[in-house]
């Protein structure tokens, strides 16, 4: 149980393009989604809140115009790039969380921009 | 500011080795310590979730252990599949469920 998928696993493009990430609760409802962004040999940076139905909640520091993020059913979150450079080339991951506090991880999505 | 750190940066232990990660934490109200595992180009796998100082949980060749400032995460008789990086993340009782990542420890064991 508690599984979460992300797709595409990986994706390349080029600068200036946009990318959009899925983000998938597979075998329960997730009112709450988390986007996450990790950089090589370093931790996992908190990057927005996402609420089914209503809007993001963003960190401090992250431009909600660039990186959109949609929670528009129980079991889907989209995180959309736009305008991407080279220095938005991360590991992106989301998480769900069930009932109780845990949140569960999805595999991760390797962005590279060129 | 909620602040978490976690000790050794790096480890290396023998098969059978046993030893302790540490997680040391700042945080204003603890509502939860939370310990995951992660592999090279993965998203990160729960372990544990620890609410209140004194509490332990195991799992297998892991337990993990709270006091009111820090968590430790036992490794018994390891094995080479228990390498990866361990993550420690808290949760603060105003923190709207938003966790705070260690850096991690990253795990190497050999056989």
């Amino acid at each position: 149980g508690a599984v979460v998928s992300q797709h595409p696993s990986r994706v390349i493009c080029k600068s200036g393009t946009s990318v959009k990430i899925e983000c998938r609760s597979l075998d329960f409802q997730a009112t709450t989604m988390f986007w996450y962004r990790q950089f090589p040999k370093q931790s996992l940076m908190l990057m927005a809140t996402s609420n089914e139905g209503s809007k993001a909640t963003y960190e401090q520091g992250v431009e909600k115009d660039k990186f959109l993020i949609n929670h528009a059913s129980l079991t889907l979150s989209t995180l959309t790039v736009t305008s991407a450079h080279p220095e938005d080339s991360s590991f992106y991951i989301c998480s769900a969380r069930l009932s109780g506090d845990e949140q569960y991880f999805g595999p991760g999505t390797r962005l590279t921009v060129t | 500011e909620d602040q978490v750190t976690q000790s050794p940066e790096a480890l290396r232990l023998q098969e059978g080795e046993s030893s302790s990660l540490n997680c040391s934490y700042t945080v204003s109200g603890l509502r939860g310590l939370f310990w995951y595992r992660q592999d090279p180009g993965k998203g990160p796998e729960f372990l544990f979730t620890l609410y209140s100082a004194g509490e332990e949980k195991e799992k297998e060749r892991l337990k993990a252990t709270l006091t009111k400032k820090e968590s430790f995460l036992h490794i018994t008789a390891p094995k080479p599949e228990d390498s990866a990086t361990y993550l420690c993340a808290v949760q603060s009782a105003r923190g709207y469920n938003k966790l705070i990542f260690g850096a991690g420890t990253r795990l190497a064991v050999h056989p």
